[in-house]
């Protein structure tokens, strides 16, 4: 597709349940990033992919979150046993980082996260 | 820590007036320094970007940025507002590694136009 797309667009989870969130970055794009945007505020580093690496995960806020990229292209973010407090947009970003150069990110719709 | 300073949380302006949002950055070194918009229910979207060189730059929808080194800041601007450029805007710092890095963001600004 011509951009970042991400699945589902809404969540709605109960507290306790596991939530998996999908994300389709721009073909071709090394780097891929997921933020958590909580209401009102900016979006918030969560983890950061080169390829299937996960190089930086120090944004996670908790060891019920979990991201992987297993060969390297789509990404899912994963929430185990849900909290009211998780409840927020997450973000994905994708660029095409190529070393000698700097990259823009260019972001997905989101999905709402909401935790009942 | 690189940080994102935001200092007005919401403005508002007329249609046909002139536009800037403050963004004050705290940084090290010379960060990479990005403007977003945010329409409600979507993503973010760049409106300009600024990596090195010339430190006025252009970015879409008639959107202009200076960075001002001795100042940290990085404002944007734009000389006629139009209603559908409300939304929310966020200025964002990533470092100077030039390869792709985690942005920092700030709070945003919401920008309401009025008729």
């Amino acid at each position: 597709g011509a951009g970042v797309s991400q699945s589902p667009r809404y969540k709605v989870a109960k507290r306790g349940q596991d939530v998996a969130l999908r994300c389709d970055p721009i073909s071709g794009h090394v780097s891929l990033f997921w933020y958590q945007q909580a209401l009102g505020q900016g979006p918030e580093f969560l983890t950061y992919f080169q390829n299937e690496a996960q190089l930086d995960k120090s944004g996670l806020p908790s060891d019920r979150f979990f991201a992987e990229r297993p060969e390297g292209s789509v990404s899912t973010l994963k929430i185990q046993r849900t909290q009211q407090e998780d409840s927020a947009v997450y973000l994905c970003a994708s660029s095409l980082a190529l070393a000698g150069g700097p990259h823009e990110q260019f972001f997905g719709p989101g999905t709402r996260l909401t935790v009942l | 820590a690189q940080s994102v300073t935001q200092p007005d949380i919401h403005i508002t302006v007329s249609e046909g007036a002139s536009l800037e949002l403050r963004c004050n950055y705290s940084y090290g070194a010379t960060p990479y320094l990005f403007w977003y918009v945010q329409s409600p229910g979507q993503g973010l979207q760049l409106l300009l970007k600024y990596f090195s060189g010339d430190t006025l730059v252009q970015g879409i929808k008639g959107f202009e940025a200076e960075f001002k080194r001795s100042q940290s800041s990085f404002n944007l601007r734009k000389p006629s507002v139009h209603w559908s450029d409300a939304a929310e805007y966020f200025c964002a710092v990533g470092p100077n590694t030039g390869t792709a890095s985690k942005l920092t963001f700030g709070t945003g600004t919401r920008l309401q136009v009025t008729l």
